[in-house]
């Protein structure tokens, strides 16, 4: 148990349509960062928030957007679904003063 | 970017047999982390390790950053062993890249 939590655990949606989806971290993880897996790869780095402000981006369009909470949860927003959106998306955070990132357990989109 | 290459992609043992994994990596990094996915898609972590040697029961990790690679050592391995194993680097802050991973199939 890493103490990362991710809502939903599966989603179904069609093309054009928006998606929220949701993080939870431990108490005291200042850092939050969402991945994308596609199927048979490793996962890629989306973004990455710090204190409620976005602290890097990866090579992802803007119509992928993310939020930070005062309560260390977080969101992650993508508008506009396309086929290839479908994916895990990984949300993992670090603990205040260390490099390690601990992953929930993902959340399985299927864009339609 | 940085590039992070995994080798074996795909490695198949009976049970009991030891295996090594490796990863090599382009440029100088301050993270390594070392994960297993299991078959519902949580990425368990097994070692963070930058530099040096760490064990954990049947597993240890090597990482030697001046060359830039690090490899994973699963002794007496076991069915439950079975999955992908990911290598993940980083040089600023806590953004990672991944490496492809190594799927890993014990058979008993």
């Amino acid at each position: 148990e890493t103490g990362v939590t991710q809502s939903p655990t599966h989603l179904i949606k069609t093309r054009g349509q928006q998606v929220t989806l949701r993080c939870s971290s431990q108490s005291g993880h200042n850092t939050v960062s969402w991945y994308q897996q596609a199927l048979g790869q490793g996962p890629q780095f989306i973004f990455q928030y710090y204190r409620e402000e976005e602290n890097g981006r990866g090579n992802f369009p803007p119509r992928f957007s993310g939020l930070q909470f005062p309560n260390y949860s977080s969101e992650l927003n993508v508008n506009a679904l396309e086929l290839d959106d479908s994916a895990l998306y990984l949300c993992a955070s670090s603990p205040i003063s260390q490099e390690t990132q601990y992953f929930g357990p993902g959340t399985r989109l299927l864009v339609l | 970017g940085i590039q992070v290459e995994q080798s074996p992609p795909d490695l198949i043992l009976q049970e009991g047999a030891n295996s090594t994994l490796r990863c090599n990596f382009s440029d100088s990094v301050n993270n390594l982390q070392w994960f297993h996915q299991n078959p519902w898609g949580q990425l368990i972590n097994l070692f963070y390790i930058p530099s040096g040697t760490k064990q954990n029961g049947r597993l240890s990790a090597t990482t030697v950053a001046t060359e830039r690679y690090s490899l994973l050592y699963i002794s007496s391995s076991q069915t439950t062993d079975s999955g992908v194993y990911f290598c993940a680097v980083g040089t600023s802050g806590s953004r990672l890249t991944f490496g492809e991973g190594t799927q890993l199939t014990v058979n008993p």
